[in-house]
């Protein structure tokens, strides 16, 4: 199965501010016959259920403010929020969905300082 | 508009029996590869399982802890996706969430809360 860990475990940051998360796989989920990394980032807001933020690692789905966004290729991958917004507050997943079992990083919670 | 609302959560005692059951609508569930994932009280995430449509042989996939004891399956006629629980372990207690979606998620349910207690 492959592995994902997540850095910080958790993150305060003041409104307006930069938030960055990391995210490492234990192999790589990037498929070389269509170059594409099979990472996606949720975020689940307290109380509710998980909404996809980012797939193929830097693709914003519909609706998604862009002040999200994220990068990385291979086995790094970094999810970052370029101001922080009071409705940002949120555990923050990183998943891979290259090989089954689709596995989720541990979480990472953002909260306001 | 993807709608999912699981049912038939509850408290059963280590060794029973729960099916869920997810109601779907807002897109066509024939062709729709869904999933069920689950999270643990205070927890992450977990992926639980698959299932393809029939067009792709309808056959699922599970995660080793619940392989062998859960069954998803789908009935196309009613839009609805099933997990059946069987042998149900005190670690399985979780709110278990239906998907659309096979490894990329993105639709949720609101969930349905299993516990696992005697």
């Amino acid at each position: 199965d492959i592995v994902m860990t997540q850095s910080p475990d958790s993150l305060a940051v003041s409104l307006g501010e930069r938030a960055t998360i990391h995210c490492k796989s234990s192999q790589s989920v990037l498929y070389s016959s269509n170059n594409k990394n099979y990472l996606a980032w949720y975020q689940q807001k307290p109380g509710q259920s998980p909404k996809l933020l980012i797939y193929w690692a830097s693709t914003r789905e519909s609706g998604v403010p862009d002040r999200f966004s994220g990068s990385g290729s291979g086995t790094d991958f970094t999810l970052t929020i370029s101001s922080l917004q009071a409705e940002d507050v949120a555990v923050y997943y990183c998943q891979q969905y290259y090989g089954s079992p689709f596995t989720f990083g541990p979480g990472t919670k953002v909260h306001i300082k | 508009e993807v709608q999912l609302v699981e049912s038939g959560g509850g408290l059963v005692k280590p060794g029973g029996s729960l099916r869920l059951s997810c109601a779907a609508s807002g897109f066509t569930f024939n062709s729709a590869w869904m999933s069920w994932v689950r999270q643990g009280p205070g927890k992450g995430l977990e992926w639980v399982g698959r299932i393809r449509p029939k067009t792709d042989g309808g056959t699922t996939d599970y995660a080793a802890p619940v392989k062998d004891r859960f069954t998803i399956s789908r009935d196309d006629s009613s839009n609805t996706l099933y997990l059946q629980m069987n042998s149900l372990k005190t670690e399985d207690t979780a709110l278990y969430y239906c998907t659309l979606g096979q490894g990329l998620l993105p639709g949720w349910g609101q969930g349905a809360l299993v516990t696992v207690s005697s």
